[in-house]
């Protein structure tokens, strides 16, 4: 069965330093996908980035950078000088084909992150 | 504009008491999905549907129904709600996973309570 793990619960970092948020997944499947999603405190889940099993490319975006590696079956996602509004829960998923070939998505638990001013 | 609506997005029912929680969207998505997100356990899936009349289990099934009738639309059903299902539920869509896996367009949520 597939599992996502994300060990940190909450993150507290003050304004313009540099936090990575873990995440670690297990599968036994040879394609699947990796996606980080983040909800900020008004609730809606916005979309960040998607990875598959095939891409071990890191990935930067502006402040945002992930690092996947399927040695260690781990997808962390790297915040660069935070600011306030990255203050949200940030969701780690795995999306592997369930029965008959479907979409199954198994998300982790989140990790809240505080940016304090 | 693409989205995907729930409705209500907020409801307080009782023990038994039969209740829909409606999801569309409006993007010709094959793929649509019920979560349930409770503190502690983030998001869990309910059910999956990857097209119309076909839908799977997720890990949370339990106590639930969903209906795929039409490509657009993918409700919720609980037919006799518990105070264990008072949690915060979003719908989400994507295009036909296939090889693809894309990303999911999640609603606004519905927050119910079951007392």
């Amino acid at each position: 069965a597939q599992k996502v793990t994300q060990a940190q619960t909450e993150i507290s970092v003050v304004e313009k330093e540099d936090v990575t948020l873990d995440c670690v997944y297990e599968t036994r499947d040879t394609t699947y996908y990796l996606f980080w999603y983040k909800q900020p405190p008004s609730g809606e889940l916005v979309f960040l980035i998607r990875r598959n099993s095939f891409d071990e490319q890191n990935e930067i975006s502006g402040r945002y950078s992930w690092n996947f590696q399927k040695s260690t079956s781990s997808f962390n996602f790297t915040i660069t000088a935070s600011q306030v509004v990255d203050s949200a829960v940030y969701f780690c998923a795995l999306s592997e084909a369930g029965s008959g070939g479907y979409q199954k998505v198994t998300f982790g638990t989140g990790t809240k992150l505080q940016v304090i001013p | 504009e693409a989205q995907v609506t729930q409705n209500p997005r907020y409801l307080i029912t009782v023990t038994g008491k039969k209740l829909t929680v409606t999801c569309s969207q409006n993007m010709n998505h094959e793929y649509m999905s019920w979560y349930r997100q409770d503190p502690g356990l983030g998001l869990r899936q309910i059910y999956y549907s990857m097209n119309v009349e076909v839908t799977d289990k997720g890990d949370v099934p339990e106590g639930y129904k969903v209906s795929r009738k039409e490509k657009r639309n993918f409700p919720l059903i609980l037919e006799s709600p518990s105070p264990n299902q008072t949690s915060l539920y979003f719908c989400a869509s994507s295009t036909s996973p296939g090889l693809s896996y894309n990303e999911q367009f999640f609603g606004p949520g519905t927050r119910l309570t079951v007392l």
